[in-house]
């Protein structure tokens, strides 16, 4: 099992230009989730989808800031334009959705940087 | 809302030592509890999790928790640390109901000394 994927791993832009982060969930699984990673704000979750459906985007922290999820197999993160604020780590994790809660398995995460 | 508090953002210990990390969650019903650990430049994995049951639960890399309801608290520990465990730990806590998502703690880094 090769895990949640993510690329690219690294991406440093300049201000105003478009970035898009992208998530291959683990196989099997019906919940993706993408979180933010900074020092000042910690880790926030930004938006969740559950059988491709967007389910909570109150995260998301403006309209910059769009994501999809067009099979279950792929989800992508935008952000246009971007702002340097908007340097942090991206993870994705996905999970089983049994009903209950399942455990979320993460990537290893996109470190964006925004000059 | 659900909150959770890790009220350590640093801890050093020496190799071998025993190692306690905090967490005090506010939640209006049962939570959920997880305890996650993040080493450098990697994803978050899960160390042990909370759900029901007995209150002392066991998780790999021989970690362990104790929930304890009257506290609001759901404390990690490890009887000797060992160098590998420096990372940064992350308590979370989830709805008791369906429903998968976390609500974090800010994480406290684990520094271990020689």
């Amino acid at each position: 099992d090769a895990g949640v994927i993510q690329s690219p791993r690294h991406e440093v832009t300049e201000m105003g230009q478009e970035v898009t982060l992208r998530c291959k969930p683990i196989s099997g699984h019906n919940s993706l989730f993408w979180y933010r990673q900074t020092m000042m704000r910690g880790l926030e979750l930004l938006i969740y989808f559950n059988n491709n459906v967007p389910i909570d985007d109150s995260g998301m922290p403006e309209d910059r800031f769009s994501a999809k999820m067009p099979n279950a197999s792929f989800s992508t993160l935008k952000i246009q334009p971007s702002e340097p604020r908007d340097s942090a780590v991206y993870f994705c994790a996905s999970s089983f959705s049994t009903g209950q809660y399942n455990e979320q398995f993460f990537g290893p995460g996109t470190r964006l940087t925004v000059l | 809302a659900q909150s959770v508090t890790q009220p350590d953002i640093h801890i050093t210990v020496s190799e071998g030592a025993s190692l306690e990390l905090r967490c005090n969650y506010s939640y209006g019903a049962t939570p959920y509890l997880f305890w996650y650990v993040q080493s450098p430049g990697q994803g978050l994995q899960l160390l042990l999790k909370y759900f029901s049951g007995d209150t002392l639960v066991q998780g790999i890399k021989g970690f362990e928790a104790e929930f304890k309801r009257s506290q609001s608290s759901f404390n990690l520990r490890k009887p000797s640390v060992h160098w590998s465990d420096a990372a940064e730990y992350f308590c979370a806590v989830g709805p008791g109901n369906a429903g998968n998502m976390l609500t974090f703690g800010g994480g406290t880094r684990l520094m271990v000394k020689p």
